[in-house]
């Protein structure tokens, strides 16, 4: 079974731009949660969707925010971006049941300068 | 709040000297505790989920187990490829989020 895939896995940004970062689960998972790592904060959440709904949100400003789309792909967008967007941002995708492991993709190391 | 605190920060070993990892958490009811390695640039590798306290898990060289306010990996025997980044995460009952620890960042020397 293929694994959770993100595209792109690197990106160059410079300040006040935009991004939009995605996330393929795995086959047959309709979860979908974003990460972001970095060397300061370690991984902190962002939100999780399911079934196209967003569940949960982590305490990040409004220039973040994501969609998930029928198909359980999920995009994650950041206006504005600032310095500190910085960072590797991880998806994460889980099965039907809230218990389950949460299995992580590659990661899209965004580099804002 | 939901609290995960990993020791050491960082621990090298030489190539067959055992050690353990330990990550303390408070957390308002455990759904679940996680561990997972993460290799430099890439995303974490699940390895165990831990349920209840007193569950142990083994795969290869490391085991996990767990109580009612702590989990250890220990590593037994370790090889230079164990170098990574191990991380614990717990699931709360009251939340679908995962809270992470910091990490242990492991150096095996052979």
């Amino acid at each position: 079974k293929a694994g959770v895939t993100q595209t792109p896995r690197y990106l160059i940004k410079t300040r006040g731009q935009q991004v939009t970062l995605s996330c393929s689960p795995i086959s047959g998972h309709r979860s979908v949660s974003w990460y972001q790592q970095t060397p300061g904060q370690g991984l902190q959440f962002l939100f999780e969707y399911f079934s196209e709904t967003q569940r949960n949100k982590g305490n990040f400003p409004g220039r973040f925010s994501g969609r998930q789309f029928s198909n359980s792909r999920s995009e994650m967008n950041v206006s504005t971006l600032e310095l500190g967007d910085s960072a590797l941002y991880l998806c994460a995708s889980r099965g039907w049941a809230v218990q389950e492991t949460q299995y992580f993709g590659p990661g899209t190391r965004l580099l804002v300068l | 709040e939901d609290q995960v605190t990993q020791s050491p920060e960082a621990l090298r070993l030489q190539e067959g000297e055992s050690s353990s990892l330990n990550c303390s958490y408070t957390v308002s009811g455990l759904r679940g505790l996680f561990w997972y390695r993460q290799d430099p640039g890439k995303g974490p590798e699940f390895l165990f989920t831990l349920y209840s306290a007193g569950e142990e898990k083994e795969k290869e060289r490391l085991k996990a187990t767990l109580t009612k306010k702590e989990s250890f990996l220990h590593i037994t025997a370790p090889k230079p490829e164990d170098s990574a980044t191990y991380l614990c995460a717990v699931h709360p009952n009251n939340d679908y989020k995962l809270s992470f620890g910091a990490g242990t960042t492991v150096t095996v020397r052979a």
